[in-house]
């Protein structure tokens, strides 16, 4: 099974800041990698897809990146509806696991 | 838009088994490229992938469930459901189902809003 490691596991930050989280695998995934974003008490929703591709809706601020074993989530100006917790996902031989995930919050 | 709705028990007894379903809205279940997933939180914890099933049937589980699992679909309903028996308090979770699309990776493009499953004695 590939392990995914997120730091870091907390993150406080204040509005407009540029918040970047590092998602590493435990072996090569390609850029096989999406980023989700937990909102308290909803579902996660899907923010980049195959490392660095924006989901349709999703904000330009939020901009992915890496491949291989380590990844990126940039979030270049912080806004108040980003105070959420992200995780990162891969999917590889007909399975699928979720980073532990980030919680950013206020500073 | 297509949208998804769980719908189950709330509360199960320990080593019963669970039955949820997921209802597909605004599109098709049998719909091309698409995989149909069961997706658990436990509470203040990360998320674990259960299984997906394709509307041809093929399903795949979690290999940490083992023989637990259990997925099916009924495209006449638009709908698929999760079977996970033997539950212990260890199930107690907030359940989701979620559409699995495929590009270079596998990924999970729209989810329902989830349903809190709580194991019990």
């Amino acid at each position: 099974d590939i392990q995914l490691t997120q730091s870091p596991s907390t993150l406080s930050a204040s509005v407009g800041d540029r918040v970047t989280i590092t998602c590493r695998t435990s072996q090569s995934i390609s850029n096989w990698l999406a980023w989700y974003q937990q909102r308290p008490g909803k579902a996660p929703k899907l923010l980049i897809y195959d490392a660095s591709s924006l989901e349709s809706g999703v904000p330009s601020r939020f901009s992915g990146s890496g491949s291989g074993t380590e990844f990126t989530l940039t979030i270049s100006s912080l806004q108040p509806d980003d105070f959420a917790t992200y995780y990162c996902q891969q999917y590889n031989s007909y399975s699928a696991t979720f980073g532990p995930g980030t919680k950013v919050d206020i500073k | 838009q297509v949208q998804l709705q769980e719908s189950g028990p709330g509360l199960v007894k320990t080593s019963q088994t669970l039955s949820l379903t997921c209802t597909v809205s605004g599109g098709s279940i049998s719909s091309g490229g698409y995989y149909w997933s069961w997706i658990r939180q436990h509470p203040g914890k990360g998320l674990e992938w259960i299984g997906y099933i394709h509307y041809s049937g093929s399903t795949y589980c979690n290999p940490s469930l083992k023989s637990l699992c259990t997925i099916s679909v009924d495209t006449s309903k638009n709908q698929f459901s999760l079977r996970l028996s033997s539950l212990t308090a260890a199930d107690t979770a907030v359940y989701y189902c979620a559409r699995l699309r495929f590009s270079s990776g596998g990924y999970f493009d729209l989810w329902g809003r989830g349903t809190q499953v709580t194991v019990s004695s």
